[in-house]
């Protein structure tokens, strides 16, 4: 089963600043793909961005961009001009063909 | 369009009693998911179903069981609750092609 590792409980950043979120995994195959949720106070799985591992180029969602190196198995969220809405717990999960494999979370804290 | 509900959102049982969740779609999706989550992991996979009338175990199906009786309905039950199965559980679908799964609110379950 393929393994996803998120190495940082919990983060801060300051309104208006940037964070870089952190995600790892283990596969052997070629063609997947990978997420990112936020899952705010009110509990919802909420979709941030997608990657698909066969595209090179980097996803990009309005302020939320990702960083997947591939050959290294990694695929970072980069948050901008963060803001008060952006406080939650984001999951990085990996689709396996038939379901999402998820790491454990990273909490971020958006102080004013 | 509703999107994907679950009933009931919030129960609290006592430990060897049972109960249903009940998790609807009206998107015609083919493909439904359960999860739970529990503090400090991410949503782990109990059962899955690709279709109606089919169901497979996911990663933690011990004490659970599913049924998908109609397409849209995806019922999970709890034969004999134990106080291991306290956690907020998750119901997601997708459609056919698509990776991106749509998820429910989620129900908060106690069992004492």
């Amino acid at each position: 089963a393929q393994t996803v590792t998120q190495s940082q409980p919990e983060m801060s950043v300051q309104e208006a600043e940037t964070v870089t979120l952190s995600c790892t995994y283990d596969t052997s195959e070629s063609d997947y793909y990978l997420f990112w949720y936020k899952q705010p106070p009110s509990r919802q799985m909420i979709l941030v961005i997608r990657q698909e591992a066969y595209k090179q180029q980097n996803a990009t969602e309005n302020r939320f961009s990702v960083n997947f190196q591939k050959a290294a198995k990694s695929f970072s969220l980069k948050i901008s001009d963060s803001q008060l809405g952006d406080a939650a717990m984001y999951f990085c999960a990996y689709f396996s063909g038939y379901a999402l494999n998820f790491g454990k979370g990273t909490s971020l804290l958006v102080t004013p | 369009n509703a999107g994907v509900t679950q009933t009931p959102k919030f129960r609290v049982l006592k430990t060897g009693q049972s109960m249903t969740l009940l998790c609807a779609q009206d998107m015609n999706h083919e493909y439904m998911y359960w999860y739970r989550q529990d503090p400090g992991m991410g949503l782990r996979l109990i059962h899955y179903s690709v279709g109606e009338g089919t169901t497979a175990k996911g990663e933690v199906p011990d004490g659970y069981n599913v049924s998908r009786l109609k397409k849209q309905n995806f019922l999970l039950g709890l034969e004999s609750a134990a106080p291991s199965q306290t956690s907020v559980y998750f119901c997601a679908s997708r459609p056919t092609g698509l990776n991106e799964q749509f998820f429910g609110p989620g129900t908060r379950l106690t069992v004492l």
